[in-house]
């Protein structure tokens, strides 16, 4: 069973414009939410990650958006640029070191 | 700061064969996980050491099997190998508190089993 569900699969999206990702868990549980940004040949890197006690985060070009109440978050990322396209992933955890993935975005940024 | 170190980073081996995967952790990190990542199944948590001690556990057949040592490095060995055991094997290293800290993972090792 999938613990973190996340959507869509894939996405296109023209330089400039905003990318969305969104993500969601069942288990109440989970209390950190990071997200990881991967490009072919390479490991995960760590993008940005929040705790469910602020409903947003905001690094740069990159903003988590968490609602508890749905069970919901979500990744945007503003002006996206070619640069960007990469496999992202959704994660969460219960406070160990065990993440939950989600099954991953392919992001394309057209220039 | 030198990252996460994964060795090697490809490996080929037969069915039946063992193998044994390392993974050195950013100084001073002291939480190694290890993941198996496959176009099918996606990222999966293999297993957690803290302190030479394994503390957590996912779902995986008990021919997967790690240890860590008293400098924190970590490997992981799988026995008998299956066709289905080709993947690329991340690790990721905390500093191990157990109210969550950022996790940072390696280049991975990618596992070629034929």
């Amino acid at each position: 069973q999938q613990q973190v569900k996340q959507s869509p699969q894939s996405l296109i999206v023209q330089k400039g414009g905003i990318s969305i990702i969104n993500c969601a868990y069942e288990n109440t549980a989970f209390d950190y939410f990071p997200w990881y940004q991967q490009f072919p040949g390479k490991g995960p890197a760590l993008l940005i990650a929040i705790r469910p006690d602020v409903s947003e985060k905001k690094e740069g070009r990159f903003t988590i958006s968490f609602n508890k109440s749905a069970k919901q978050f979500s990744l945007h990322i503003m002006d996206s640029q070619p640069g960007d396209s990469a496999t992202y992933f959704c994660a969460a955890s219960t406070g160990a070191n065990n993440l939950f993935f989600g099954t991953g975005t392919r992001l394309t940024v057209i220039p | 700061k030198a990252g996460v170190t994964q060795t090697p980073r490809y490996l080929i081996k037969t069915r039946g064969q063992q193998v044994t995967l390392s993974c050195s952790p950013i100084s001073g990190h002291r939480s190694v996980s290890w993941y198996q990542q496959t176009p099918g199944q996606g990222l999966q948590f293999l297993f957690e050491y803290f302190s030479e001690t394994q503390r957590n556990k996912g779902n995986f057949p008990g021919r997967f099997s790690g240890r860590q040592f008293s400098n924190s490095r970590s490997e992981m060995n799988v026995s008998t190998l299956e066709l289905g055991d080709s993947a690329l094997y991340l690790c990721a290293s905390s500093l191990g508190h157990l109210k969550n800290t950022e996790a940072f993972f390696g280049q991975g090792t990618r596992l070629t089993v034929v």
